[in-house]
């Protein structure tokens, strides 16, 4: 049961310019949401979360959006640089459980 | 201070045969989760332990069993292995709803 999911595989994107990365979710009962980067032959490493009780949350770079009667998350990186270039994982817990994953999205930053 | 570590970071395993991956989790962490993530995809969840008893586990036959000891330190074991358990098994340590660590994982390959 795919119950998170990133439907963009890829994304390419000018350096300096927004990056936006989006994932959708079907259960309800999620409560807390989280994005993940992950670079090759390393573990995902956290990047920044957001509570079902906000609709946006900014760490420097990276604002998460939550639009929970779409049941929607959104990811923009601005502005996106070379080291950005990455997978990307959204993910979702329901009352701290475990972590759902979606397929992550590769983004490739170019000069 | 270290964060999750994991070992092997490499394994080839021949098929029937058995496996134990090990994880130490980062400092302060008391609970420890098991995610297998297959190529392509995005990581699912194993199992997760606490006060060394599995607390959740996800849909993974029983040939896949864990052990946490009183250190927090856990395994995972797999057992019969198939072809299609080759994947990157990662762990992640967690306290309370501070956020999960996750180490870079144990890449195992079954031929």
């Amino acid at each position: 049961d795919q119950q998170v999911k990133q439907n963009s595989p890829s994304l390419s994107v000018q350096e300096g310019r927004i990056s936006i990365l989006n994932c959708d979710y079907t259960n309800s009962m999620f409560d807390y949401f989280l994005w993940y980067k992950k670079y090759p032959a390393e573990g995902p490493t956290f990047l920044i979360s957001i509570s079902s009780i906000k609709d946006k949350n900014e760490d420097g770079r990276f604002t998460v959006f939550l639009n929970k009667s779409a049941k929607h998350l959104s990811l923009h990186i601005v502005p996106s640089q070379p080291g950005d270039s990455a997978v990307y994982f959204c993910a979702a817990s329901a009352r701290w459980g475990k972590l759902q994953f979606g397929a992550g999205t590769q983004v490739v930053v170019t000069p | 201070d270290a964060g999750v570590t994991q070992s092997p970071t490499h394994l080839i395993k021949t098929r029937g045969q058995q496996v134990t991956l090990r994880c130490s989790p980062k400092s302060g962490h008391d609970t420890v989760s098991w995610y297998q993530q297959a190529l392509g995809q995005g990581p699912q969840f194993i199992f997760q332990y606490y006060e060394e008893e599995e607390r959740q586990r996800g849909n993974f036959p029983d040939r896949f069993s864990g052990h946490q000891f009183p250190n927090y330190s856990s395994e995972l074991n797999v057992n019969a292995l198939l072809l299609g358990d080759s994947a990157l098994y990662l762990c992640a340590s967690s306290r309370d709803r501070s956020g999960y660590t996750f180490g870079s994982g144990t890449r195992l390959t079954v031929v």
